[in-house]
């Protein structure tokens, strides 16, 4: 099955400077590649995805980047802002067949002000 | 407009104890989910169903016995509670299979066994 790591598990970064969180997978059918966001003591949802026929997605301040020959994809918050910070989750899935989703371990962002 | 929505939202139960958390969706999805977080964080998948067919059950504790009595509704029954049950159970739902789709999660449950 599926096995997604992420690192680093806890960020701390000043507000204004950027994030960045790294997620690796092990099976290579895995074609969709979510990111959700969980702030403290609510639901994890989602902020971005990625299928795997493109290799970088932007949506303002939030970016995520695929390297399918590596088996890596990575998520970009640039000018972050308290309101960042939060748990967030990588996943890896595969296509319409596939009914799991596997997560990452998460990471833990705290933005300083 | 809740799009997923479990009952209750806090449980706090003595040790032996039975419990049930309910689900329901209003997405028109046809796949519901039970997703565990411990203390750690880790989002562990428990079960999921596809119109009311279970389709994926983790290694879990047959303590533990999901019901889908209809696509929109995905109930989670625990018997004989442990210390060690104590965790947010999410509820979730997505249009077809989870692995390509986007996940929708419920408020959670939070259980405390003590």
């Amino acid at each position: 099955g599926e096995n997604v790591e992420q690192h680093p598990s806890t960020l701390s970064v000043q507000e204004g400077d950027s994030a960045v969180i790294k997620c690796t997978y092990s099976d290579s059918a895995s074609n969709y590649f979510p990111w959700y966001k969980q702030e403290l003591g609510k639901r994890p949802q989602l902020i971005i995805d990625i299928r795997s026929n493109v290799g970088e997605k932007k949506d303002q301040r939030i970016a995520v980047t695929l390297n399918k020959t590596a088996k890596h994809f990575s998520l970009h918050i640039t000018e972050t802002q308290p309101e960042d910070s939060a748990v967030y989750f990588c996943a890896a899935g595969g296509g319409y067949n596939d009914y799991k989703l596997s997560f990452g371990a998460g990471t833990t962002v705290t933005v300083r002000a | 407009d809740t799009a997923v929505s479990q009952t209750p939202k806090y449980l706090v139960t003595q040790m032996g104890n039975d419990k049930s958390i309910k689900c329901e969706q209003n997405l028109g999805h046809d796949t519901m989910y039970w997703y565990k977080q411990d203390s750690k964080k880790f989002l562990k998948i428990m079960f999921s169903y596809n119109n009311k067919e279970l389709i994926i059950n983790e290694t879990v504790p047959n303590r533990f016995s999901p019901k889908s009595p209809d696509k929109a509704h995905l109930n989670l029954h625990i018997n004989s509670l442990e210390l060690g049950d104590s965790a947010v159970y999410f509820c979730a739902s997505s249009q077809m299979g989870g692995g390509g789709n986007t996940i929708y999660f419920g408020e959670g449950s939070w259980l405390t066994v003590v």
